[in-house]
């Protein structure tokens, strides 16, 4: 069974300031690693779907990097805003087993 | 694209009480997954369905959860005599193509047990 772990646990800014989340997940028979948004009272929301090693992602003022080799991902916001305040989800797939495993989340809030 | 959608929202329910949550996946998607969700944890994998075969369910799940996804569209989570553990939310995320697709999402039924 994969253990995938995010940190920081929780993470306060300032608007403006950009930010960096981690997710570390085991490098061997890796798969997929995808990164969702949870806003409060909402479903998640996906962002990026990651696949090869090196793979970097960009969606608006938000963007992913890949590490598989040893088994991390970064999440990085520029500039936040308050409607960047969500948990942020990692989810790592691996090659024998249909099934995802999330993180336990980061926590953002930014802070206007 | 009409989304995810759950049923019911909110579920309250006596321990030993019998349980069964609806998930209507995006209309085209054949994979759907239940997930369950504990105060600051990330989502648990329960189980997943390619149409209508459940493919993979989790080694950790009892046998008192039992899901179905009778013609390939709709899916039902049934929680068989409740335990105070069962509380939770329990989310259904369905996706299209291949494993990787990234997962939409339901708002989730929120279930507690008194």
């Amino acid at each position: 069974i994969l253990n995938v772990e995010q940190s920081p646990q929780s993470l306060h800014v300032q608007e403006g300031d950009s930010t960096n989340f981690t997710c570390s997940f085991p490098s061997s028979n890796f798969y997929a690693l995808h990164w969702y948004r949870w806003e409060t009272a909402k479903s998640p929301e996906a962002l990026f779907v990651m696949t090869l090693n090196g793979d970097e992602k960009k969606k608006g003022r938000i963007s992913a990097t890949l590490n598989t080799k040893e088994g991390y991902s970064y999440l990085y916001i520029k500039g936040s805003q308050p409607e960047d305040s969500a948990t942020y989800l990692c989810a790592s797939l691996d090659n024998y087993g249909q099934n995802f495993v999330f993180g336990p989340g980061t926590r953002l809030s930014v802070l206007p | 694209d009409t989304g995810v959608s759950q049923d019911p929202r909110h579920k309250i329910t006596k321990r030993g009480q019998n349980v069964t949550f609806r998930c209507d996946p995006i209309s085209e998607h054949n994979r759907l997954y239940w997930y369950r969700q504990t105060l600051g944890q990330g989502p648990e994998f329960l189980t997943y369905f390619q149409n209508e075969a459940q493919l993979e369910k989790s080694r950790l799940l009892s046998d008192r959860f039992s899901a179905e996804r009778p013609k390939g569209s709709f899916s039902t989570l049934e929680i068989q005599r409740t335990e105070q553990g069962d509380s939770a939310m329990y989310l259904c995320a369905s996706s299209f193509g291949g494993t990787g697709q990234p997962q939409h999402f339901g708002d989730g039924t929120r279930l507690s047990i008194l």
